[in-house]
């Protein structure tokens, strides 16, 4: 399968623990995407990578998270100290590039985080 | 602020009716169009984009979308639905300003309940 991987699929910790997801993009696609998606709502962005450089983060993503994509391949999110309004699926995508007409997005199968 | 709004959050029809999702964007500027699909258990998977030229494009399993621009409207449409089309439907904008790419806003959902 060549499409985007997320580890893992589910995840339960409790409240004030750390958590790490991983994202395994479509090979060379340059851009990362990471969203957040609650129960009722379309995707939210979070933050977005092209190769290893983070080139923007959402007012949703606090202090509390971090993103990092150190080799241009792979992409973690990292929460620390989970607050049960984290609970949510967590969403990467890739695309293969800027250009006007090849900016579609793919997206991997998510992390569900709940909160205890 | 941008924003996308879907009108419909659940549509309950039979098989071989007709459907139509409405989606409409708050954006005055260039912009790039798609529907995602979400099946039970699998991920969001593009189910059409607009990019330019002609306004009327077609997915794919018959799927249709219409970019109205004078009406900042993206509408959904097949003309016979079937018990697989079940699913959560998702309008998704990319505002583009000044030659840079916005962050791909998305709509709350449909969910499509088709009865056999």
């Amino acid at each position: 399968d060549t499409g985007v991987s997320q580890n893992p699929r589910h995840k339960i910790t409790k409240r004030g623990q750390n958590v790490t997801f991983r994202c395994d993009p479509i090979s060379e696609h340059n851009r990362l995407y990471w969203y957040r998606q609650t129960l009722g709502q379309g995707p939210e962005f979070l933050t977005y990578f092209q190769n290893e450089a983070q080139l923007e983060k959402s007012r949703l993503l606090s202090d509390r998270f971090s993103a990092e994509r150190p080799k241009g391949s792979f992409s973690t999110l990292e929460i620390q100290r989970t607050e049960q309004g984290d609970s949510a699926m967590y969403l990467c995508a890739s695309s293969p590039s800027l250009n006007w007409e090849n900016n579609e997005q793919f997206f991997g199968p998510g992390t569900r985080l709940t909160v205890l | 602020a941008q924003s996308v709004s879907q009108h419909n959050h659940h549509v309950i029809l039979s098989e071989a009716a007709s459907l139509e999702l409405g989606c409409n964007y708050s954006y005055g500027g260039t912009v790039n169009l798609f529907w995602y699909v979400q099946y039970p258990g699998q991920h969001l998977q593009l189910l059409l984009k607009y990019f330019s030229g002609d306004p009327l494009v077609k997915g794919i399993k018959g799927f249709e979308a219409e970019f109205i621009k004078s009406k900042f409207s993206f509408n959904l449409r097949k003309p016979s639905v079937q018990w697989s089309d079940t699913a959560e439907y998702f309008c998704a904008v990319y505002p583009w300003a000044g030659g840079s790419q916005g962050n791909l806003i998305f709509g709350k959902g449909t969910k499509l309940s088709v009865k056999p």
